[in-house]
């Protein structure tokens, strides 16, 4: 059975540090892994998707990297802003189905 | 132009009654899904369905009971509610049923007194 953990649950960081956030999972036999963004009372918004064959997506200031045999994804996001406080969940989807597996999350604070 | 809308987004109502929360996507996509995210924040996966026909049911009660009258919209029938279904429903969609990215929806919060 798939599990993936986040590590850690929160994080707070002054404006202009960089956030590293951890992602990983037990299942090594994945089809895609998946950043998201949750914003309090708000639904998810797909930040990236790295699917099994690839090893990073950027995006902006984001960039996601993926070690599948070592079950483990990280989310970079450069020159944290205020408006990057948020939780970011991860999700693996290692099933025919589509079917995702999401990380507990990271609650993150950027401090003005 | 919302690609994945729910109603209602809030939803109070007492034990043992039955609701629905009803969700449409306007992507074009062939796959659509519900999850529930707890109160703990954890998001796990109830059902998809893909081209209206069921293909993940992940042991949810029979109690509820998804329907989609076509591909562009998948509901939630819940029966007989019980104070543990109050939690976040989120729908959502994807492109096909084995990689596509997923869009969510903005969440509909039941809460069962």
């Amino acid at each position: 059975k798939q599990e993936v953990t986040q590590i850690p649950a929160a994080l707070s960081v002054p404006e202009g540090e960089n956030l590293v956030l951890n992602c990983s999972f037990t299942d090594s036999a994945i089809y895609n892994l998946q950043w998201f963004r949750q914003d309090p009372g708000k639904g998810l918004t797909s930040l990236l998707l790295i699917q099994s064959s690839q090893r990073e997506q950027t995006s902006g200031r984001l960039n996601a990297s993926l070690d599948k045999s070592s079950g483990r994804s990280t989310l970079y996001i450069a020159a944290s802003q205020p408006g990057d406080s948020a939780t970011y969940l991860c999700a693996v989807s290692g099933a025919a189905g589509n079917k995702l597996t999401f990380g507990g999350g990271t609650r993150v604070l950027v401090k003005p | 132009d919302t690609a994945v809308s729910q109603t209602p987004k809030y939803l109070v109502t007492q034990m043992g009654n039955d609701k629905s929360i009803k969700c449409e996507q306007n992507l074009g996509h062939d796959t659509m899904y519900w999850y529930k995210q707890d109160s703990k924040k954890f998001l796990k996966i109830m059902f998809s369905y893909n081209n209206k026909e069921l293909i993940i049911n992940e042991t949810v009660p029979n109690r509820f009971s998804p329907k989609s009258p076509d591909k562009a919209h998948l509901n939630l029938h819940i029966n007989s509610l019980e104070l543990g279904d109050s939690a976040v429903y989120f729908c959502a969609s994807s492109q096909d049923s084995l990689t596509g990215e997923l869009f969510f929806g903005e969440g509909s919060r039941l809460t069962v007194l």
